[in-house]
Formats: C-alpha cells, sequence, structure tokens
C-alpha cells in the first residue's frame, strides 16, 4: 500500500522568513496531494492540494510543488506570520483507493 | 451548513469495556474514515467505508469495528478497551463523485483508557 514519509518532524524560523516542508510517496498510482493545518486542539482543515497533473499551485503565501518522477511533494510558506504556527500533514491519495494516507506531520513555530 | 459532528468529544472509560464513537455528516458523502492521531505517528487509518454495508480495514483495525447501515452515521467500537487505544480519534468523509476529493473532519475526540 501507500506509504508518505514527512520531514522535519519540527521546523522553527523565524517570523518573516520561509518555511518548507517535505514529503515522499511511495505508490507512482497515487495522483492527488493535500496539505491540511492542525490548529491546537482543532481538527485538520485542508490548505492546499495539487494534483498529478499539474507541477506547482499557489495560494497567497502557501505554494506546493510536485515532482512525479522523484514521487516527492513540498509546502512552500513564504512570509510567515505567527498564526502560521500549527502541525501540517501532508497526505496521498491512490487513484481508485479515495483513502488518504497522511505523513507523521510537521509542528512549525513561528518565532516573532 | 452540511457539517460532520462527533460524540462524545471527550470520553474515559476503563480497560476492558466496549466504547462506541460516534460519527454523523450532513454532507451525503459516500466516504467516511476512521482516523487515530498519536504523537510522532501523525493520522493513521482505522477504517474506512466507501458506502452503506461496505467497511474495510486501514493500517491500525486490531481491536475496532464499524458498521455502515446509512450514509450519515459510521460509528466506531472498541470491543474492549485497551490502555494502547487511549489517543485522539478522528471522523472524516469526502465525495465519492467528480474531481472533489477533499476530506472534511469532525472536531475530534479524545479517549483515555485507564
Amino acid at each position: 500500500g501507500e506509504n508518505v514519509e514527512q520531514h522535519p518532524s519540527t521546523l522553527s524560523v523565524q517570523e518573516g522568513d520561509s518555511a518548507v516542508i517535505k514529503c515522499t510517496y511511495s505508490d507512482s498510482a497515487s495522483n492527488y496531494f493535500p496539505w491540511y493545518k492542525q490548529e491546537l486542539g482543532k481538527r485538520p482543515q485542508l490548505i492546499i492540494d495539487i494534483r498529478s497533473n499539474v507541477g506547482e499551485k499557489k495560494d497567497q503565501r502557501i505554494a506546493v510543488t510536485l515532482n512525479k518522477t522523484a514521487k516527492h511533494f513540498s509546502l512552500h510558506i513564504t512570509e510567515t506570520q505567527p498564526e502560521d504556527s500549527a502541525v501540517y500533514f501532508c497526505a496521498a491519495l491512490l487513484q481508485g483507493a479515495q483513502k488518504l494516507v497522511f505523513g507523521q506531520g510537521t509542528r512549525l513555530t513561528i518565532n516573532p | 451548513d452540511a457539517e460532520i459532528t462527533q460524540s462524545p468529544r471527550h470520553k474515559i472509560t476503563e480497560t476492558g469495556r466496549q466504547v462506541t464513537l460516534a460519527c454523523h455528516q450532513t454532507w451525503n458523502h459516500n466516504n467516511m474514515f476512521w482516523y487515530r492521531q498519536d504523537l510522532g505517528h501523525g493520522l493513521r487509518l482505522i477504517h474506512y467505508s466507501y458506502g452503506v454495508q461496505d467497511t474495510n480495514k486501514g493500517e491500525v483495525s486490531d481491536g475496532y469495528s464499524v458498521s455502515r447501515s446509512n450514509t450519515e452515521d459510521l460509528p466506531l467500537t472498541l470491543e474492549s478497551a485497551a490502555s494502547s487505544q487511549t489517543s485522539v480519534y478522528f471522523c472524516a468523509s469526502s465525495d465519492s463523485t467528480g474531481w472533489n476529493t477533499e476530506a472534511f473532519f469532525g472536531q475530534g475526540t479524545r479517549l483515555t483508557v485507564v
């Protein structure tokens, strides 16, 4: 089955700097890659996603890149703000299976 | 507005007892999932369902069961609670039709087995 590895497990950056979180997946048939943000005590919520037919997607300060050949995808957050502090999860969805497999999560801390 | 809700939000139970966690969604989604969240392990899939009367085991299904008698509900049962099942449990649902595969999560249930 699909396996998703996420790095780093914790990340601390200065406010205003950029943050990058990386994920690799094992099954080349996976075709949908969402990123979820989970604030303390809250439920995970989708912040951005990318499908296998595109290489990059942006939404204001966040962007996701996908390298299908290498089977890895990354989340980029620019001009970080204190409200970006949260746990971020990447996930992969196997085509036809409709179930998401999640990475282990990254705790991002933005230092003022 | 459509939503997905879990109950209870917090539960303390004793080892060996049977516990059922409820999940109810009004999105009319065919797909429903149960995950557990533990530090260092992210979200691990326990059981999932693609529709009424359909259930499937996830990667950590031992000690858990689910049933799907209607579209809206997927209750999760711990047959005989163990301390290793102390965790935060999330239910999620997604659409099985079209191009939208976003999963929506419930608020979570914090279960403590003592």
